[in-house]
């Protein structure tokens, strides 16, 4: 239990639903990031926000809309994925931005049908 | 940019010790960490060490870092079929706002 968590764990869609991945976090962090994990290729940041400002969007298609409520939520808007989207949707959170070890969340394995 | 490699398998005995090895490029790198990732699951962070320490242990776990030839090395002793999980090496920097870059991952499989 890392502190992190997901929801939900598993997920499948179609190319025209609409769903949106959650995250929260229980540590007093003040940094959130999601990060794509596909098979065969190394982990991919997208999106990094920290104090509910996103700071860095790794040139993610628009499909992915993401949004911080709070220091403690994270939330991923999905809509019209491509079957190349299926992956695992890892969600981590820091101290701060920079040169902190980083928490991860259990995952969301999403497949687009 | 910043780069970091590690060899994609290893495989070893029970109650052998197992060393996964990594390389990065990023000489500004503050921060070296090892990631552990059982199947299905997110990473766990396992230990990490700041660049100006040679070496770090925590139980049966022990990270070797050589700064000058930016190599960094986690010896799990005495492995068991628990480990069996992929390892990423990964290294951030303060003036990287945030971002770390992650290895491949290493596949260690334990055999009893």
């Amino acid at each position: 239990e890392t502190g992190v968590t997901q929801t939900p764990r598993h997920l499948v869609m179609g190319m025209t639903n609409k769903k949106s991945l959650k995250c929260e976090q229980h540590l007093g962090h003040n940094a959130m990031y999601w990060y794509k994990q596909s098979a065969k290729k190394p982990l991919e940041l997208m999106f990094v926000y920290s104090l509910e400002e996103r700071v860095e969007n790794n040139s993610v298609p628009s499909r992915f809309s993401p949004e911080c409520p709070n220091s403690s939520h994270l939330f991923l808007h999905l809509h019209t994925l491509q079957p190349e989207d299926s992956a695992l949707y890892l969600c981590a959170s820091s101290q701060e931005l920079g040169g902190h070890e980083q928490y991860f969340g259990p995952g969301t394995r999403l497949t687009v049908t | 940019g910043e780069d970091v490699e590690q060899s994609l398998f290893l495989s070893v005995r029970e109650g052998d010790s197992s060393v996964i090895n990594c390389t990065y490029t990023d000489s500004s790198s503050t921060y070296l960490y090892w990631y552990k990732q059982e199947p299905g699951a997110g990473l766990q962070l396992l230990t990490y060490i700041f660049s100006n320490m040679d070496m770090k242990q925590d139980q049966r776990l022990t990270v070797l870092l050589n700064k000058k030839d930016k190599h960094l090395s986690l010896r799990i002793a005495d492995t068991q079929t628990g480990d069996s999980a992929i390892y990423f090496c990964a290294e951030s920097a303060n003036t990287n706002a945030g971002k770390s870059t992650f290895g491949d991952g290493t596949t260690l499989t334990v055999k009893p």
